[in-house]
């Protein structure tokens, strides 16, 4: 089982729509986990941190399951901006005090008017 | 939030020839820094982590000798690809934590003749 599975998408959905992506991840012992936005050619960036069941930003909703090692994004009312790919990323902490990023392949969204 | 810069953004070279890359973080200091590698329309993959003043760990797979690190200070990491190829072609992006969180440089895109 990879590290970290994400749906492979693409997701085309017309501007309004709610759309939601999944990712699992192998490592029950992670205790943290993330949502990163990257869009073409750029640096991904942080668009969302998961430490509990959830988080709530705006649109964007992200749940955890810990029981089955689940975590979800949804986004609410699509805007044209929102086009981008989204990467479940999941962490392991070393010893060192520093975390080692497992990215998922990412999802792609197309969000069209 | 916390910069890292890098430079060049983009480079293209001859077949064989080596290609140093620079991270910086530009308005804190960073004792560990990471390398990825992007291929067209796959995930980033860690390469290897970059400690100030010790040899950097590579992931499984990463030829050392290939992908030459070096980080001689606190805001600074360097990733020399040498004798470069083109199947070597690829977005290589840095990373740094700052108060828990990777910071990601906007990235270098390498193309090999």
């Amino acid at each position: 089982r990879k590290e970290v599975e994400q749906d492979p998408g693409p997701f085309n959905v017309p501007e309004g729509a709610t759309v939601a992506f999944n990712c699992t991840y192998s490592n029950s012992a992670s205790q943290s986990f993330f949502w990163y936005r990257q869009d073409c050619r750029k640096e991904p960036k942080l668009l969302m941190s998961v430490y509990s069941s959830g988080n709530e930003d705006g649109r964007f909703t992200a749940q955890l399951n810990r029981a089955s090692q689940y975590i979800s994004l949804l986004i609410r009312d699509s805007k044209l901006s929102d086009s981008a790919t989204y990467l479940c990323v999941v962490p392991l902490m070393f010893s060192g005090g520093y975390n080692k990023l497992i990215f998922g392949a990412g999802t792609r969204l197309a969000v069209h008017p | 939030g916390a910069v890292v810069s890098q430079h060049p953004s983009r480079v293209i070279c001859k077949s064989g020839t080596s290609v140093k890359i620079e991270c910086r973080s530009l308005d804190f200091q960073a004792t560990t820094m990471f390398w990825y590698r992007q291929f067209p329309k796959k995930s980033l993959m860690l390469m290897a982590t970059s400690n100030e003043g010790s040899k950097a760990t590579y992931e499984q797979g990463v030829e050392k000798d290939k992908f030459l690190i070096n980080h001689a200070s606190l805001t600074l990491s360097t990733l020399t690809v040498t004798s470069a190829h083109p199947e070597d072609s690829s977005f290589y992006i840095c990373s740094a934590t700052a108060g828990g969180e990777q910071f990601f440089g906007p990235g270098t895109r390498l193309t090999v003749l």
